[in-house]
C-alpha cells in the first residue's frame, strides 16, 4: 500500500495569505495525484488532478505541482471560502488507491 | 448539472445486510465508471469499490472484499452497493462518486452528499 503523508496537519492563516500544503508518498506515484477540498458537512470537491491540472470550475488561485513522491498544493491568496480540509489521493497503484490524512486550513 | 443522490443508509446490527443506492443525473451515466468511497465519523476518506461503465469490471478494497458487491443499472442511471456481514468498522458516510473515465481512472470528479451507515447493536 502506498502511504500518503500530509503536512502540516493544521495550517492557521489569514485571508489574503498564501497557503502551501504538502503531500508525500511512500513510493513514487508519478504524476497520479489529486487534491480534494472538503468543508464541514459537505462532500469532497476535486481541485487538482494528475498533480497540476485544475478541475472544471476551480479558481486559478489553486495550483498543484510535483511528481514522484513530493507534491504541493498552493492557494495563492486565501479567500474566506477556502478554509477547509484538503486531502491528497494517489491512483498510481489502482485499485489500491489511497488518500492522505488531510490538512486543515483554519482562520488565524 | 451533475447530481448524485445516495440513499439507503440506516442503523443495522452487526452481521446484518444493507443495500445502498445512488441516483445519477446531469451526465451520460453509461459513459463513466463509478465508485463508492466512505468516511468514518471524524476520519479521512477510504475508497471502497469501483464498477466500470458497463459493469464488466469491479474492484474492491481488501477491507470489504467478499462482503460488499457493487452493481449498476444503466437503464435507471443508478449505482448500488450491497453490503453483507456488516461490522462496526463499516460505520461511515458512504459517498457515490463519478470517475473521470469509462473503465476506472480513479479520479473522482463529482461526489454525492453521502448516506450514513451505522453498524451497532
Amino acid at each position: 500500500e502506498i502511504v500518503l503523508t500530509q503536512s502540516p496537519a493544521t495550517l492557521s492563516l489569514s485571508p489574503g495569505e498564501r497557503a502551501t500544503l504538502s503531500c508525500r508518498a511512500s513510493q513514487s506515484v508519478s504524476s497520479y495525484l489529486a487534491w480534494y477540498q472538503q468543508k464541514p458537512g459537505q462532500a469532497p470537491r476535486l481541485l487538482i488532478y494528475d498533480a497540476s491540472n485544475r478541475a472544471t470550475g476551480i479558481p486559478a488561485r489553486f495550483s498543484g505541482s510535483g511528481s514522484g513522491t513530493d507534491f504541493t498544493l498552493t492557494i495563492s491568496s486565501l479567500e474566506p471560502e477556502d478554509f477547509a480540509v484538503y486531502y491528497c489521493q494517489q491512483r498510481s497503484n489502482w485499485p489500491e488507491v489511497t488518500f492522505g490524512p488531510g490538512t486543515k486550513v483554519d482562520i488565524k | 448539472e451533475v447530481q448524485l443522490v445516495e440513499s439507503g443508509g440506516v442503523v443495522v446490527q452487526p452481521g446484518g445486510s444493507l443495500r445502498l443506492s445512488c441516483a445519477a443525473s446531469g451526465f451520460t451515466f453509461d459513459d463513466y465508471a463509478m465508485h463508492w468511497v466512505r468516511q468514518a465519523p471524524g476520519k479521512g476518506l477510504e475508497w471502497v469499490s469501483l464498477i466500470s461503465w458497463d459493469g464488466g469490471s469491479t474492484y474492491y478494497a481488501d477491507s470489504v472484499k467478499g462482503r460488499f458487491t457493487i452493481s449498476r443499472d444503466n437503464s435507471k442511471n443508478s449505482l448500488y452497493l450491497q453490503m453483507n456481514s456488516l461490522r462496526a468498522e463499516d460505520t461511515a458516510l458512504y459517498y457515490c462518486a463519478k470517475d473521470m473515465g469509462a473503465y476506472g481512472d480513479y479520479t473522482f470528479d463529482y461526489w454525492g452528499q453521502g448516506t450514513l451507515v451505522t453498524v451497532s447493536s
